[in-house]
């Protein structure tokens, strides 16, 4: 079954910290998204990838920045956090021809 | 650029009333997607409609790609429907990315 993992689940951070959110899928798909999701807000894209190396902008990219090492793993950096930044993050992977499956989503609270 | 639209935003139904959530899209979308998520909980995949008619439970959806709408029809709703349904398009942009609508904010009472 397709499977994308999320680590971690939950995070804390102190303002100006850094913070690395991972990401593995088993889909072996293309594509991979990095989304926030705030109240009163849809999913908003941060970043997205089609393959090992590649990295395209999404909608809300400003504090972030992402890595995409291999075509299972995908990581969201965040280096100087903000309480902006505290939100509920998911990750999701697809093909051009696929639906799109997402993990369980990581909660992050910069304080 | 690519945008998706989601109507009402928010329902309140009595138990076993039927609901008609509404998604467009602003340009041609290859895909669709409909899921359900609980406050701060996981999405759930509902159905994955590129186009036509697909059902599964109580869930029917109906999408029309030349049209950019798609519709998630509940029928005979429960308690546990409530919660917040997003439908998702994929949009080529020289790439292919999914963009959410803002949801539609569901409260089944009885």
């Amino acid at each position: 079954e397709a499977a994308v993992t999320q680590s971690p689940r939950n995070k804390v951070t102190v303002t100006g910290g850094n913070v690395t959110l991972s990401c593995r899928q088993t889909n072996s798909h293309n594509y991979m998204y990095w989304y926030r999701q705030d109240t009163g807000h849809g999913l908003r894209l941060i970043h997205y990838s089609y393959g090992a190396g590649n990295l395209q902008i999404g909608d809300v990219p400003d504090g972030y920045k992402a890595t995409r090492t291999t075509q299972e793993d995908f990581f969201l950096l965040l280096e100087l956090a903000s309480p902006s930044q505290t939100s509920l993050y998911f990750c999701a992977s697809s093909d051009h021809n696929t639906e799109v499956f997402f993990g369980k989503g990581t909660r992050l609270t910069v304080v | 650029g690519q945008q998706v639209q989601q109507s009402p935003a928010s329902l309140v139904l009595q138990e076993g009333e039927n609901a008609e959530l509404q998604c467009n899209f602003s340009s041609t979308a290859t895909q669709l997607q409909w899921f359900y998520q609980r406050p701060g909980g996981s999405l759930v995949s509902l159905l994955y409609n590129p186009s036509g008619t697909k059902h599964t439970g109580r869930l029917t959806s109906t999408t029309v790609t030349k049209e950019r709408r798609s519709s998630l029809h509940i029928s005979s709703s429960q308690i546990t429907d409530s919660g917040t349904y997003f439908c998702a398009a994929l949009f080529n942009t020289g790439n292919y990315k999914y963009v959410f609508g803002a949801g539609t904010r569901l409260k089944v009472i009885a």
